[in-house]
């Protein structure tokens, strides 16, 4: 099953314009991590926010988690067309996981 | 540093046939991963590998195999295709405690 769901399932905004993404899982976790994914090629990782964190940047992006809520959000700042991409959440849940359960992902259209 | 390489990157088989889909990485991770991509499905976990010599199933994996037989090596193995695994296959490896890298994706379509 999908641990992680993002929110919305699609986004179109203007160039300049700041994006916000949502995520929710379901169980209890160590971290999340945020990967995107360009089309037709394969996901990058973009930044990892663990469970005793609760925000986290990495230039234009910004990263908050809440535990009790079980939930994270992306805000990707002054968005340009090269953002243009799906933006996946991911859980890895417990410490002891090898696992990685990836959400069905934000589409994200940056228009110039 | 190429990363994580897969091959090959296109591939048409007819249903029945057997392939390996091959995935390398220079990165000297322990972890290994392959996942499916479907649309409106996200990702899902096939097989993964936990170090040289081990395997372990994930959420979808009826109809594959997998080997790890170099810590560097992951292959992904079908038997008798079928129209289901059509599909796009991505390999994954990360160290302990860190984000994935990705290999470009494998597109496989059984006719």
């Amino acid at each position: 099953s999908q641990q992680g769901e993002e929110d919305p399932q699609a986004l179109s905004i203007q160039e300049g314009e700041n994006a916000t993404m949502n995520c929710s899982y379901k169980t209890s976790i160590n971290n999340l991590q945020w990967y995107r994914q360009n089309s037709g090629r394969g996901l990058v990782h973009l930044i990892l926010i663990r469970s005793n964190e609760r925000e986290k940047h990495s230039g234009r992006l910004r990263v908050t988690l809440d535990t009790s809520k079980k939930s994270s959000s992306l805000l990707i700042t002054a968005s340009r067309a090269a953002d243009t991409a799906s933006y996946f959440c991911a859980s890895q849940s417990g410490a002891g996981s090898y696992q990685l359960t990836f959400g069905k992902g934000t589409k994200l259209s940056v228009i110039p | 540093n190429a990363g994580v390489t897969q091959t090959p990157k296109f591939r048409v088989l007819k249903t029945g046939q057997s392939m390996t889909l091959l995935c390398a990485q220079d990165m000297n991770h322990e972890y290994m991963y392959w996942y499916r991509q479907d649309p409106g499905m996200g990702l899902r976990l096939i097989h993964y590998s936990v170090g040289e010599g081990t395997t372990a199933k994930g959420e979808v994996p009826d109809g594959y195999n997998v080997s790890r037989l170099k810590k560097q090596n992951f292959l992904l193995g079908l038997e008798s295709a079928a129209p289901s695994q059509t599909s796009v296959y991505f390999c994954a490896s990360r160290p302990a405690n860190y984000g994935y890298t990705f290999g470009s994706g494998t597109r496989l379509t059984v006719v």
